[in-house]
């Protein structure tokens, strides 16, 4: 089954710098990679993802990029503000299966 | 759009007792939902997957009858934890998805046993 591996596990950043969370995966079928963002006592809210066809997007401050040869993607967060403090969680998938497969967290802290 | 809700947000029971967790697709009809338990500073773990009108798919070592799953709707789904036990306090969290693969996670329900 899917592996995913996900680095750092805690992030500290102060306001203004980027932020870079990496993730792995072990399969080559996975073809969809969400990141979800979740704050103290919520759910996860997905923020951003990108399938295996692109190799990078981006949205306003948040971009991801995609090396499926090396099976890794990276979330990248610029111009950090305190209140992209949270725990960010990377994940794999391939498509038709149900099973989202969760890397283990990074818990990112931008210092005012 | 997308949006997922869940009811309780927090519920504090007896040991012994049952309690239903519920989990509603706002704007969307959901094909398939999730339930996850997610215990302090761990990532999420998947309990069971639904299919509206059909039985639920458990993970290995969740046990079917005591976390009971109903998903009667395209919009609704139920997760009741049948004689709740102090090891049973933790994060609940479901999620729902469309005909791809994309998941949108509800808030989440704490549940603690006493």
């Amino acid at each position: 089954g899917e592996n995913v591996e996900q680095h750092p596990s805690t992030l500290s950043v102060q306001e203004g710098d980027s932020a870079v969370i990496k993730c792995t995966y072990s399969d080559s079928a996975s073809n969809y990679f969400p990141w979800y963002k979740q704050e103290l006592g919520k759910g996860p809210q997905l923020i951003i993802d990108i399938r295996s066809n692109v190799g990078e997007k981006k949205d306003q401050r948040i971009a991801v990029t995609l090396n499926k040869t090396a099976k890794h993607f990276s979330l990248h967060i610029t111009e950090t503000q305190p209140e992209d403090s949270a725990v960010y969680f990377c994940a794999a998938i391939q498509t038709g299966a149900n099973n989202l497969f969760f890397g283990t967290g990074t818990r990112l802290t931008v210092i005012p | 759009g997308a949006v997922v809700s869940q009811h309780p947000s927090r519920v504090i029971c007896k040991s012994g007792t049952s309690v239903k967790i519920e989990c509603r697709s706002l704007d969307f009809q959901a094909t398939t939902m999730f339930w996850y338990r997610q215990f302090p500073k761990q990532s999420l773990m998947l309990m069971a997957t639904s299919n509206e009108g059909s039985k639920a798919t458990y993970e290995q070592g969740v046990e079917k009858d005591k976390f009971l799953i109903n998903h009667a709707s395209l919009t609704l789904s139920t997760l009741t934890v049948t004689s709740a036990h102090p090891e049973d306090s933790s994060f609940y969290i479901c999620s729902a998805s469309r005909a791809q693969e994309t998941q949108y996670f509800g808030p989440g329900t704490r549940l603690l046993v006493l």
